[in-house]
């Protein structure tokens, strides 16, 4: 059964912290993995990962793929209050529904000031 | 990115009535996704609106609960029939494809069933 496992579960640190989220995951026809972060109701997009080892970047925040060991890592640096929120690693298939995401259960990050 | 719209965005309903959700996005996607988020887990497929036929529904969810319209290539609509306490959730929508080939979602419907 695919699944997806995210760690750990929650999480609190403070302003300045830097902090390492992992997501691993067991799935047939591995197609990408996404990160979403979720504050109130609805996830935004933070990467798509396809490819082992290239580093994906956006100001604080990088995710880096290993598709050998079935895993990715999303790492936040200088962390910063409005960071706090549940971050979703997903797990997109090859085939089927294009666009159907197995989600994890998430990381709940509480950034304290 | 596609930006998604959807309503109402939240609302307080009566054990035994129905609530119809409306999803539209501002361009032309390939696939819309219908979500369920209960409370304190993940989210969870209910099913894929197909453009100009039937839904296809996930394990666990049936067309009568749950009837989905996708008419056009920009929008579709959840219906929560006969809804129970239950059925307090938060539903998405989300789209696939067109322009971008990542899946986004809508700010989500917050419903509780009294």
């Amino acid at each position: 059964e695919d699944k997806v496992v995210q760690s750990p579960l929650s999480l609190v640190v403070h302003e300045g912290d830097t902090v390492t989220l992992n997501c691993s995951y067991e799935v047939t026809n591995f197609r990408s993995l996404l990160w979403y972060k979720q504050e109130k109701k609805a996830p935004t997009f933070l990467f798509m990962l396809t490819s082992s080892g290239i580093e994906k970047k956006s100001g604080r925040l990088s995710s880096i793929l290993d598709k050998k060991e079935l895993f990715s890592i999303l790492n936040i640096t200088a962390t910063q209050t409005g960071d706090s929120a549940v971050y979703l690693c997903a797990v997109e298939k090859i085939g089927g529904s294009q666009g159907n995401l197995i989600f994890g259960k998430g990381t709940k990050l509480s950034v304290k000031p | 990115s596609a930006v998604i719209s959807q309503k109402p965005s939240r609302d307080i309903c009566q054990r035994g009535t129905s609530l119809t959700i409306q999803c539209q996005v501002d361009s032309q996607v390939t696939m819309m996704f219908w979500y369920r988020q209960q409370p304190g887990q993940s989210l969870t497929l209910i099913a894929t609106a197909n453009q100009g036929s039937e839904a296809t529904y996930e394990s666990g969810f049936v067309i009568d609960k749950f009837p989905i319209s996708r008419p056009n290539l920009t929008f579709s609509t959840l219906t929560v029939s006969n809804m129970s306490p239950e059925d307090s959730s938060i539903y998405l929508c989300s789209s696939y494809g067109g322009v971008t080939d990542t899946q986004y979602f809508g700010p989500g419907t917050r419903l509780t069933v009294l």
